[in-house]
């Protein structure tokens, strides 16, 4: 299977400043995804990065705070805007390969003061 | 809305016993059903899909057998390790083709095996 490497693993944020993640895929895959994992709660999908098109975004989410960059079929970035402590989860990245099945990066930790 | 459900919480057996992980779902219309383990700092790792075509799939130690009808599925786990600790989580896809990649969650099994 691909390799996904995510980047940062973790970083502490102040309020009200953003932070960009990026995932890096050592193949070309066509989407990919992100979700985010609350403390205690189990993952939600926030959107789905196509190449060449604008993410899609869930219920609940909006481009202004999660806005996502897909600039070619290996790479995606999501940048969280705007931190507040709420924010404070693990991100991760998946794609698709293989049929459906979903593979995951190593996620980043994300604590917001 | 497809909501899934994963009991117990937390499971704490000793090495060597073969243990059962439920899941459970609200729509039997699922396309696929999914298992994953979580390690801190390492992500998750796909165990095993099963389409909603079949009954069971296999990998090793790892048996995960689906019943739409009763909207439940099960991780069977033989000859538990230390090496299993981890927690475990089950996902549910209600569609492939522009749906896809969209999995609804349980919240997990938190695993501890004890030497």
């Amino acid at each position: 299977s691909a390799v996904i490497s995510q980047k940062p693993s973790r970083d502490i944020c102040q309020r009200g400043t953003s932070l960009t993640i990026q995932c890096q895929v050592d193949s070309q895959v066509t989407m990919m995804f992100w979700y985010r994992q609350q403390p205690g709660q189990s993952l939600t999908l926030i959107a789905t990065a196509n190449q060449g098109s604008e993410a899609t975004y869930e219920s609940g989410f909006v481009i202004d705070k999660f806005p996502i960059s897909r600039p070619n079929l290996t790479f995606s970035t999501l940048t969280v805007s705007n931190m507040s402590p709420e924010d404070s989860s693990i991100y991760l990245c998946s794609i698709g390969q293989g049929g459906e099945k979903l593979f995951f990066g190593s996620g980043t930790q994300l604590s917001v003061l | 809305k497809q909501e899934v459900t994963q009991i117990p919480a937390a499971l704490s057996v000793p090495e060597g016993e073969n243990l059962v992980l439920n899941c459970s779902f609200t729509d039997s219309a699922i396309y696929n059903l999914q298992w994953f383990r979580q390690d801190p700092g390492k992500g998750l790792t796909s165990l095993l899909l099963i389409q909603s075509s079949q009954r069971e799939q296999t990998s090793g130690r790892l048996n995960a057998s689906l019943d739409k009808s009763s909207g439940r599925s099960t991780l069977y786990i033989a000859a538990s390790q230390p090496g299993d600790s981890a927690t475990y989580l089950c996902a549910g896809a209600n569609a492939g083709g522009t749906s896809y990649g969209k999995l609804t969650f349980g919240q997990g099994t938190i695993l501890t095996v004890h030497p």
